[in-house]
């Protein structure tokens, strides 16, 4: 049982790029989020979905996609990095909107825009 | 509005004192969880401690508890017995249900830094 698995764990990416940052989950959970964390400003979602083929914007969607094709993944897409964009990003999954089992985090991803 | 405030940025415990970390949250739900996670070093997020607004107890998790004032809307956590292994970030959240404009997806505040000293 893998939990939340990220991938890469750390990028490098020149302004104007494009990537894709992976989250998949074995647990078959429904819920799954974005988040990206800054010094001094906690966790912020950028993107979050509560089903295959359903997702949502959060609190800073902007520069970023997401896709949700099957239970297990949910993909991040930066179209065209930006510095604004570096960051720590944690991707999160929840059987139910919220439990005493909380949300099972990624090990995060952490991305650098020169 | 932030929806999760907390107000220490940081905070200083003697190893096997108890400490108090202070959340408070704004929401126009019924059904509400709360949560709080904690942070090491190593950058993990490490579920705690869960409340849901129906429950009429404060949750218990070991050296962990959350005191639970609802009509005051706070939920701050309480370590009992700190250890040197208690130093990290501490984040509090909230998950809303669609009445309070939510997704069910938690909300987190900045956190608070805890640094236990020998």
């Amino acid at each position: 049982n893998a939990g939340v698995t990220q991938t890469p764990k750390f990028q490098v990416l020149k302004t104007g790029q494009s990537m894709t940052l992976q989250c998949a989950q074995d647990m078959n959970h429904e819920y799954m989020s974005w988040y990206r964390q800054d010094p001094g400003m906690g966790l912020r979602l950028i993107h979050y979905s509560v089903g295959a083929g359903i997702t949502d914007q959060g609190e800073v969607p902007n520069g970023y996609n997401v896709s949700r094709s099957t239970t297990e993944d949910f993909p991040l897409r930066l179209l065209s990095a930006a510095p604004s964009q570096t960051s720590v990003y944690f991707c999160a999954s929840s059987y139910s909107g919220g439990t005493r089992y909380g949300y099972t985090f990624g090990s995060g991803t952490r991305l650098t825009v020169v | 509005a932030q929806k999760i405030t907390q107000t220490q940025p940081g905070m200083f415990v003697q190893e096997k004192e108890a400490v108090t970390l202070d959340c408070t949250y704004d929401t126009s739900d019924q059904s509400y969880g709360l949560f709080w996670y904690k942070q090491p070093s190593s950058g993990e997020m490490i579920f705690l401690i869960y409340q849901g607004s129906y429950d009429e107890q404060n949750a218990t998790e070991g050296r962990y508890s959350l005191n639970f004032q609802k009509a005051r809307k706070s939920a701050n956590l309480v370590i009992s017995a700190s250890q040197l292994g208690d130093s990290a970030m501490y984040f509090c959240a909230m998950r809303e249900g669609s009445v309070g404009g939510g997704s069910y997806i938690p909300t987190f505040g900045r956190g608070t830094s805890l640094i236990v000293h020998p």
